[in-house]
C-alpha cells in the first residue's frame, strides 16, 4: 500500500540554521510527492511538489528532491527564519488513479520552531 | 483566483447532534476531498467527490457522509456526534484527473468541538 514516514518532531533551531526534515515513502505505483505547511490555526498550504524521479521542487528557499532509489523526499532549507515556524507535512498521491483518486497519504507532521 | 473556502470556521455542538460543513472549491476544480485532522490520528482521508459522485471513501463509519453539487461545492455531514469527532475538518480541491500533475489545494478548515 501507500504510506509516508517522516521524522518526528519537534525540531527546534536558531535563526539562520540549516534545516532538514526527513521523509520516506512506500508506494504501489509511481507517486507524486508534496510538502505542505500548516501555520497555527490555519489549513494546509502547498509548499512544493515533485512529480518524477530526480525532480527538485523548490519554493521560498525550501527544496526537496524526489529520490526513487531511496524512496525519499527530504525537505531542506539553508537558512531558516522565525517565520518558518510551523508544522510540515510530507504527502504522496498515487498517480495511477482508480481507488486512490483524490486521496493524499500524509506523514504525521513535523513541528518546527525557530528561535531568534 | 479565489482559494478554497470553508464555512463555518468554528462550530460547537453537543453529543448526539448532527452537523453540516460546507466547502467551495477553486473555480474550475471538479474534485473535492475531505480530511479529518486530530492530534492523535493525524490527517485521515474521509472521502472524495468528483462531478457529483463519490469516487473514494476512507475508513470512517456511516455517520460521516457527503455530497457534491453541480457547481462543485461540497458538503459533509456528521450525524449523531460523538466526543471523538472533535477535530479540524479540511477540504481540498483539485482538477481531479489521474496523472502526475493533479494537486490538492486546501481550505482553512472548520474546527468542530463536540461537548
Amino acid at each position: 500500500g501507500n504510506s509516508v514516514t517522516q521524522m518526528e518532531g519537534p525540531v527546534t533551531l536558531s535563526e539562520e540554521a540549516f534545516l532538514t526534515i526527513n521523509c520516506t515513502y512506500t508506494a504501489t505505483g509511481y507517486p507524486s510527492l508534496f510538502w505542505y505547511v500548516q501555520y497555527p490555526g490555519e489549513g494546509l498550504q502547498l509548499l512544493l511538489k515533485a512529480t518524477k524521479a530526480d525532480d527538485k521542487g523548490s519554493n521560498k528557499g525550501f527544496e526537496a528532491t524526489y529520490r526513487k532509489e531511496t524512496t525519499s523526499f527530504h525537505l531542506e532549507k539553508g537558512s531558516v527564519q522565525v517565520s518558518d515556524s510551523a508544522v510540515y507535512f510530507c504527502a504522496l498521491s498515487d498517480r495511477e488513479g482508480g481507488s486512490t483518486l483524490g486521496r493524499l497519504y500524509f506523514g504525521r507532521g513535523t513541528q518546527l520552531t525557530v528561535w531568534p | 483566483k479565489a482559494g478554497v473556502t470553508q464555512t463555518p470556521r468554528y462550530l460547537i455542538k453537543t453529543r448526539g447532534q448532527q452537523v453540516t460543513l460546507s466547502c467551495s472549491p477553486i473555480s474550475g476544480h471538479r474534485s473535492v476531498s475531505w480530511y479529518q485532522q486530530t492530534p492523535g490520528q493525524g490527517l485521515q482521508f474521509l472521502f472524495e467527490y468528483f462531478s457529483e459522485t463519490q469516487r473514494n471513501k476512507g475508513n470512517f463509519p456511516g455517520r460521516f457522509s457527503g455530497r457534491q453539487f453541480s457547481n462543485s461545492r461540497s458538503e459533509m455531514n456528521v450525524s449523531t456526534l460523538e466526543l471523538g469527532d472533535s477535530a479540524l475538518y479540511l477540504c481540498a480541491s483539485s482538477l481531479g484527473l489521474a496523472g502526475p500533475t493533479d494537486t490538492q489545494y486546501f481550505g482553512p478548515g472548520t474546527r468542530l468541538t463536540v461537548l
